[in-house]
């Protein structure tokens, strides 16, 4: 089954402590992309890559990094995580191709930093 | 740079009854346009895209959208809605191909929720 998967998909923690947040896709596809949802605000753009090894920022990146060793799997980073993270964070992934840019979204990740 | 404007943040509508959910864009070169559906606790899903051609597009679960550049929008319509179309709704917008980070980025508005009641 074609989709994207993220883990954790529920995670607590403290201000400061590292995390990392998985992001896989079984679909080949060279775009992945980060964004994160706040009530009131929608979905806004965290990190994207549009291939192997190719990674830019998106509208909200401070505090966050990626890396994108494999073409299936682009990580998302909290160095240092603080309240303000406190978010629903979705991957999505597609393929770069004209006329077809239907994004695949994972499940989400509610994060809380306390 | 592209921007997307939903006017409702909420839509209380009646089952059976119409349903009309607003979507304005900015942008000043040509774009795609979509909107995705969020239900409760789950990610999001595609419910239409409008590239290129004809400017109704026809999306699933029974949902449509018209393309209307000389206003700048695309909103979302059904013509009678059941209680399973709770859930709130994105319209997002992306360069059309070939522009610089065209196709791919999506902008998203800040959403519509649906709440269809008895």
């Amino acid at each position: 089954e074609a989709q994207v998967t993220q883990n954790p998909r529920y995670l607590i923690t403290v201000t400061g402590k590292k995390l990392t947040v998985t992001c896989s896709q079984n679909m080949n596809h060279e775009y992945m992309s980060w964004y994160r949802q706040d009530p009131g605000l929608g979905l806004r753009q965290i990190y994207y890559s549009m291939n192997v090894e190719v990674t830019d920022k998106g509208d909200v990146p401070e505090g966050y990094k990626v890396s994108r060793k494999e073409k299936r799997n682009f990580p998302l980073i909290l160095e240092s995580p603080s309240p303000n993270q406190t978010s629903l964070y979705f991957c999505a992934s597609s393929i770069r191709d004209r006329g077809h840019n239907e994004q695949f979204f994972g499940p989400g990740t509610r994060l809380t930093v306390l | 740079a592209q921007s997307v404007t939903q006017l409702d943040s909420q839509v209380p509508v009646f089952e059976e009854a119409p349903v009309e959910l607003r979507c304005n864009y900015s942008s000043s070169v040509s774009v795609y346009l979509f909107w995705y559906v969020q239900y409760p606790n789950q990610g999001l899903q595609l419910l239409l895209k409008y590239l290129s051609g004809s400017t109704l597009v026809k999306g699933i679960n029974g949902f449509e959208a018209e393309f209307n550049k000389s206003q700048t929008s695309f909103h979302l319509r059904k013509p009678s809605v059941h209680i399973s179309d709770t859930a709130e709704y994105f319209c997002a917008v992306t360069l059309s191909w070939g522009l610089t980070g065209g196709g791919n980025k999506l902008t998203f508005g800040t959403g519509t929720q649906l709440k269809v009641e008895l």
